[in-house]
């Protein structure tokens, strides 16, 4: 695809329902990082995939957070039962590899936990 | 600890030059990298400093001192456009990435 797309573009749930957030990678690209964005604050590293493994999932802030990766494509991000705490923008980005310097990010799941 | 420290804000003219200047603390490192995310927007990349030196790409240039861990990203011919956040980041030895607490740029007529 032309670019890294994400879906949906918001979401609007109750506190302790699951959600499931959608990215679809530069085809190609085997690296894919999640982050989440508080409103004004910076990117806070949630995890990475190499391919469709995820060397490193430290920065999933509890266990509620997965994250899965097929085909070396498609990822999404599941959340369940949803704190407040969980609202906050979601990105997605890809890289041709990990260690790359230049990562593409999708435009952002806007998630709001009621 | 792994971390990168920005200035919070910075304000110059249109035309100016500004600087931004980011810090780091890291075990493991692999280089800089430079975003620029507009309010509502997605982060974009703007530069990348795997070597100690400066890398030049049109009103943008980044520089980067393994030896100070430091590094700073110049701007030139400032825009009313260039009013965003920058933010710096590192390619950490587990290969995620760090990123620092951004800088609002706010470029003034």
């Amino acid at each position: 695809g032309a670019g890294v797309s994400q879906s949906p573009s918001n979401k609007v749930t109750e506190k302790g329902k699951d959600v499931e957030l959608r990215c679809d990678p530069i085809s190609g690209h085997t690296a894919l990082y999640w982050y989440r964005q508080r409103l004004g604050q910076g990117l806070e590293f949630l995890i990475y995939f190499q391919g469709n493994s995820a060397p490193d999932k430290s920065g999933l802030p509890s266990d509620r957070f997965s994250a899965e990766r097929t085909g070396e494509s498609v990822s999404t991000l599941t959340i369940q039962r949803t704190q407040q705490e969980d609202s906050a923008v979601y990105l997605c980005a890809s890289s041709l590899k990990v260690r790359e310097g230049t990562q593409y990010f999708g435009p952002g799941t806007r998630l709001t936990v009621l | 600890g792994q971390s990168l420290e920005q200035p919070s804000e910075v304000t110059a003219v249109e035309g100016a030059i500004v600087q931004i200047n980011c810090t780091y603390q890291t075990s493991g490192f692999y280089g800089l990298s430079w975003y620029q995310q507009h309010d509502g927007g997605a982060p974009t990349f703007l530069s990348y400093n795997a070597l100690d030196g400066l890398e030049e790409t049109g009103r943008f240039s980044s520089f980067l001192s393994r030896s100070d861990s430091y590094g700073y990203l110049l701007l030139q011919e400032l825009q009313m456009k260039d009013s965003a956040s920058y933010f710096c980041a590192y390619t950490s030895g587990t290969y995620k990435y760090i990123f620092g607490t951004g800088t609002r740029l706010k470029v003034l007529a």
